[in-house]
This record gives C-alpha cells, sequence and structure tokens, in this order.
C-alpha cells in the first residue's frame, strides 16, 4: 500500500473550515483513501473515505485531485470537539492488505 | 450501535507477568487486529486475524502472542510483560465488503512496572 504524508500539526478558529491535506504520490489505481481521527484517550474513529469523486458526508468533506496524487479533508464548521488526531490511509478494501496509519495531524480548533 | 469493546481501559501489572487483553466485537466481523501506539509512533500493526482460529503477524509481534477461538473474540498476550510493553493497546475489527471500514475499541493503557 502506499504511504501517506501529512503535516504534523494545525490549528484552525472555531466556527472556521478546517482543510486538512494529505500527500499519497505513489497511490496505485485500486487503493481508496480513508480518513480517521482519534479523539484524546480515545481509539481511532472512522470519518469518510473516496476512490476518485468527492465525497461528503454528515461529518466531513473529502477533495481529491484528479491525479489522485493528493485529498484535503474538510470540515466545514470546526468546533472545539473536532480537536483531534486525524489519519489519512490509502489502502486497497476487502484485501489482505494492512491499514498503515502513520503518525496524522493533530488538529487544534481554537476558541 | 456497533461495538467493539476491550476489556480494561487501565492495567498495571509487573515485570515477568503473563497479561491477557481481551477484544470482543459484536459485529459478525471476520477480521480483528491488535495495534499499540506509541508517542511519535503512530498505530503500529501487532498482529491481525482473518478467521477463527487463523492469526498473521503484523509488523512489531514481537514478545506478544494472540488467540482467536471465537470469531467475537480475539486476544492479545504478553507471555513476560516487559516495560517497553508499556503502551496504549487498541484492537479493531472489519467486514469483508461495503468500505472494508475499522472499528476501534477505546483502547487499554498498560502500565508495566
Amino acid at each position: 500500500d502506499a504511504k501517506t504524508t501529512q503535516p504534523t500539526s494545525m490549528d484552525c478558529a472555531e466556527g472556521r473550515a478546517a482543510n486538512l491535506p494529505c500527500n499519497h504520490s505513489t497511490i496505485s489505481g485500486n487503493e481508496y483513501v480513508y480518513w480517521y481521527r482519534q479523539i484524546h484517550s480515545q481509539g481511532p474513529q472512522y470519518i469518510i473515505h473516496g476512490l476518485k469523486n468527492n465525497e461528503t458526508n454528515e461529518m466531513a468533506s473529502l477533495i481529491i485531485t484528479e491525479d489522485r496524487k493528493s485529498s484535503t479533508l474538510i470540515l466545514p464548521h470546526a468546533t472545539l470537539r473536532d480537536t483531534a488526531v486525524y489519519y489519512c490511509i490509502v489502502r486497497v478494501p476487502n484485501t489482505g492488505n494492512q491499514f498503515y496509519f502513520g503518525t496524522g495531524t493533530s488538529l487544534t480548533v481554537i476558541p | 450501535d456497533v461495538k467493539v469493546t476491550q476489556s480494561s481501559r487501565y492495567l498495571v501489572k509487573r515485570t515477568g507477568e503473563k497479561v491477557f487483553l481481551e477484544c470482543v466485537q459484536d459485529m459478525d466481523h471476520e477480521n480483528m487486529f491488535w495495534y499499540r501506539q506509541d508517542p511519535g509512533l503512530g498505530l503500529r500493526l501487532i498482529y491481525f486475524s482473518y478467521d477463527v482460529k487463523m492469526k498473521e503477524k503484523g509488523d512489531i509481534p514481537e514478545g506478544y502472542s494472540v488467540s482467536r477461538e471465537k470469531k467475537e473474540r480475539f486476544s492479545l498476550i504478553l507471555e513476560s510483560a516487559s516495560t517497553n510493553q508499556t503502551s496504549m493497546y487498541l484492537c479493531a475489527s472489519t467486514q469483508w465488503g461495503s468500505a472494508n471500514v475499522l472499528t476501534f475499541g477505546a483502547g487499554s493503557r498498560l502500565t508495566v512496572l
């Protein structure tokens, strides 16, 4: 599976959109992009995933570039409860391949 | 609500003790995983299992073993705990098909003295 690169940390003002980038320049054609987040002292929680098209759910939006070498997770109106570590993972689903989590981006939402 | 339950949130053990970390999922998932998480190192896979009685080594299996006698239960065993096994341990499960999304437990924080 391709590895990902994320900034170590980011800040965002409460109520503003949080845009978290992820670079996956070696992604292969059948690998999906998954995002998870981990709030302090809890297990990671699934947010969203996608292959090529942009995706939106009740938690976030996922924008994948046309060449699929990078993506951005958007939290449209960040709240204090969104303070967490965000992980970007690329993986072929339903295979024996592992989920590589890396160290993620630590997002701090500032009041 | 679907759940992955880890039996202990906090454990304190002594060097050399045998430690069992239990994980139970109620989603009938085929696949289960054990990770450990340490500051600056992210989540690292210890062992995983795709079916009952099956197990595969992850990236850091040394010092650990696992047991999967029933589909819903995946146990991590530290045969002789050492201080460098002090960590947060996370269990997860997923099902073949659909999004193949991982569902995690809340974690077990183990301290070995």
